[in-house]
């Protein structure tokens, strides 16, 4: 069975950088036709697709993070990260991975980990 | 980008009622609509997908429905587990998601 699991600080300081994992258990994110993906949602608000990355290196991702937003992946430990530079209290949220389908839904998600811009 | 917008903000009905959730695209996303559940704590579960697709596992009470701007998500009758937030996203432009939409019980 599939699995998805978010690693990272809970607590980046505003301007930092915020650094997530997430590890895929039980199947291999080399898998063709997945692209794998990040959404993002802050506290007691709606969700936001941040964006998605192919095991080869394709990246996708939403214009209005573009410029500080930066998806890798690394077959060789079956994880994929997000990289978002120049916080601010409005970048708090849960961070979720999700597996993204060739249709570009999401069909397994990890639990989710919070991150709080705060000095 | 491509508004979603849902209503209503709140449904609140009783278990065994019939529950008729609805979602609005700011233009044309064909029938690239997917439908979300989302409990307390939880990561959202997908439900439906090409606006009329069930995903593997969902119950058959759970149905989607349009194409073009307007799409429902019918719960035949509720079950108790049903009371979560649900979420339309398309994927016509980049990936957006609605705002929501709350089913409390009465």
């Amino acid at each position: 069975q599939l699995q998805l699991q978010e690693s990272g600080p809970g607590l980046v300081k505003p301007s930092e950088t915020l650094s997530l994992t997430c590890t895929v258990s039980g199947g291999s994110i080399s898998s063709s036709s997945y692209y794998w993906g990040w959404i993002r949602q802050p506290p007691g608000k709606g969700l936001e697709w941040i964006g998605s990355i192919y095991y080869s290196g394709s990246t996708y991702y939403n214009p209005s993070l573009k410029s500080r937003l930066t998806i890798s992946v690394d077959t060789s430990k079956n994880q994929f990260s997000l990289k978002l530079t120049s916080v601010a209290a409005a970048d708090t949220a849960v961070y979720y991975c999700a597996r993204r389908l060739p249709q570009y839904y999401m069909d397994v998600w990890g639990k989710g980990t919070t991150v709080t811009v705060s000095s | 980008e491509i508004v979603l917008t849902q209503s209503p903000a709140t449904l609140s009905l009783s278990p065994g009622e019939r529950a008729t959730l609805s979602c609005r695209a700011s233009q044309s996303v064909s029938s690239y609509l997917a439908w979300y559940q989302q409990k307390p704590g939880q990561a959202p579960r997908l439900l439906i997908y090409d606006a009329s697709d069930r995903a593997t596992g969902i119950p058959a009470r759970f149905s989607g429905s349009g194409s073009g701007t307007d799409f429902t998500l019918t719960i035949s009758s509720l079950e108790p587990e049903d009371f979560a937030v649900y979420y339309c996203q398309q994927r016509s432009n980049w990936i957006t998601f609605g705002q929501g939409t709350r089913l409390e019980i009465k």
